[in-house]
């Protein structure tokens, strides 16, 4: 257990639709980052937070957003979802985000999304 | 670019060793992790590198030739439970990690 989590498990969801996932970092990290990875793909990096502010935006579409709250949880709203969107969507913390050991990053177990 | 190679897949034999190459480029360094990912599961955290030279984690060890752009991740006495994905990441001047596509790994009895 790598202390991260995410809610719900799974999703499932029609085309058009708009959900948000939601991510609890561990305790103590002030980073966030969110991940999509599609079957049998890497990883790939959508968004990171720090401290409440954006830090680095990777390849998120403008159908998505994201924000860290002041309790440092962070949501990921996906909107006018497409089948593509079908995805595994992962949630990872670090204390740090400056180079060194403290930057490793500690993933949650995850939100699958059907688009149907 | 920056960019990150490792191969696809490789098969290894169980209680054999394999040895994961990873190569990087990226603008600025500052340090290269492996994550083991079993498949529909979350990545785990397996080593960090930031100086050249071995470190020795029980079965694992990973080793950085910063000079060469180069890390591999070694695995000893392989079990059907190392049977995952093995991603490599390098961290750039941004402290942005880089990401790998990911090495498959089949064990065999």
């Amino acid at each position: 257990d790598s202390g991260v989590t995410q809610t719900p498990k799974h999703l499932i969801t029609a085309t058009g639709q708009r959900v948000t996932l939601r991510c609890s970092p561990r305790s103590g990290d002030l980073s966030v980052y969110w991940y999509q990875q599609s079957l049998d793909q890497g990883l790939q990096f959508l968004i990171q937070y720090y401290n409440g502010e954006e830090r680095a935006k990777g390849n998120i579409l403008e159908r998505f957003s994201a924000q860290q709250f002041p309790d440092l949880h962070s949501e990921l709203n996906l909107s006018s979802l497409e089948l593509g969107d079908s995805a595994l969507y992962f949630c990872a913390s670090s204390e740090g985000t400056s180079g060194g050991p403290t930057d490793t990053q500690y993933f949650g177990p995850g939100t699958r999304l059907t688009v149907l | 670019g920056q960019n990150i190679d490792q191969p696809t897949e490789m098969t290894a034999t169980e209680g054999a060793i394999v040895q994961i190459n990873c190569t990087y480029q990226t603008s600025g360094f500052n340090g290269l992790f492996w994550y083991q990912q079993h498949a529909g599961e979350a990545p785990t955290f397996l080593s960090y590198n930031v100086l050249d030279g071995l470190e020795e984690k029980g079965r694992f060890s990973s080793f950085l030739s910063r000079s060469k752009g180069y890390s591999y991740l070694l695995l000893k006495e392989l079990q059907m439970k190392d049977s995952a994905s093995y991603l490599c990441a390098a961290m750039d001047s941004n402290y942005q990690l880089i990401w790998g596509a990911g090495t498959k790994l089949i064990i065999k009895p």
